[in-house]
């Protein structure tokens, strides 16, 4: 298995520009979450899906942000427009059952810079 | 709110030292605790977990116990090598139902080890 897929790693852009990240969680599994990491937040979730349905995004800063997973295989988030506060690492993490002790198996992670 | 209080880094060891990273939870019931491990340039992984109290998890020698009378998980390793190096993170799900979906997490300890 190749694990939690992300894309890309790396992301430079102009403040106002549209960003779109990208990720491939692993087969069978049937939840999907964002984080992101930032030096002074830490971890924060910022949503998750339940069989490709949105269950909770009160975690999404705010309308600029959106996610989407339009199948078991794919999911974005977008940044539109993009502020240099979006600036941190965007963690897609994947995970099977509801258990609370089931693992989450995490991508590599998107580094955004917004000028 | 749940939540993770962990030990502030950064930490630097000598090879061959012993390592302790203190972390304290705050939860309603009985959570599940993590300890996640994240390598430069690299997602998180999980390293061990321990689901209910006095259970021990333990992997790549670092060993955690699940105090439930201290509200502690702190990490330990007898003999740590500098491939050790790297950010821990604990970490905490409620066992079911929405709480068991959100991967609560300390600031994070960041570890050197040098020759």
């Amino acid at each position: 298995d190749a694990g939690v897929i992300q894309s890309p790693r790396h992301e430079v852009t102009e403040m106002g520009q549209e960003v779109t990240l990208r990720c491939k969680p692993i087969s069978g599994h049937d939840y999907l979450f964002w984080y992101r990491q930032t030096m002074m937040r830490g971890l924060e979730l910022l949503i998750y899906f339940n069989n490709n349905v949105p269950i909770d995004d009160s975690g999404m800063p705010e309308d600029r942000f959106s996610a989407k997973m339009p199948n078991a295989s794919f999911s974005t988030l977008k940044i539109q427009p993009s502020e240099p506060r979006d600036s941190a690492v965007y963690f897609c993490a994947s995970r099977q059952g509801a258990a609370g002790a089931n693992v989450l198996t995490f991508g590599a992670g998107s580094r955004l810079t917004v000028l | 709110g749940n939540s993770v209080t962990q030990m502030e880094g950064p930490v630097t060891l000598s090879e061959e030292a012993f390592l302790t990273i203190n972390c304290t939870y705050t939860a309603t019931g009985y959570p599940s605790l993590f300890w996640y491990v994240q390598y430069p340039g690299e997602g998180l992984q999980l390293l061990l977990k321990a689901t209910k109290a006095d259970d021990k998890g333990s992997n790549k020698g670092f060993e955690a116990t699940y105090r439930k009378e201290t509200t502690s998980f702190h990490l330990e390793k007898g003999s740590v090598q500098v491939s050790d190096s790297a950010v821990y993170f604990c970490a905490l799900t409620q066992r079911a139902g929405q709480g068991a979906q959100k991967l609560v997490f300390g600031q994070g300890t960041r570890l050197t080890i040098n020759p």
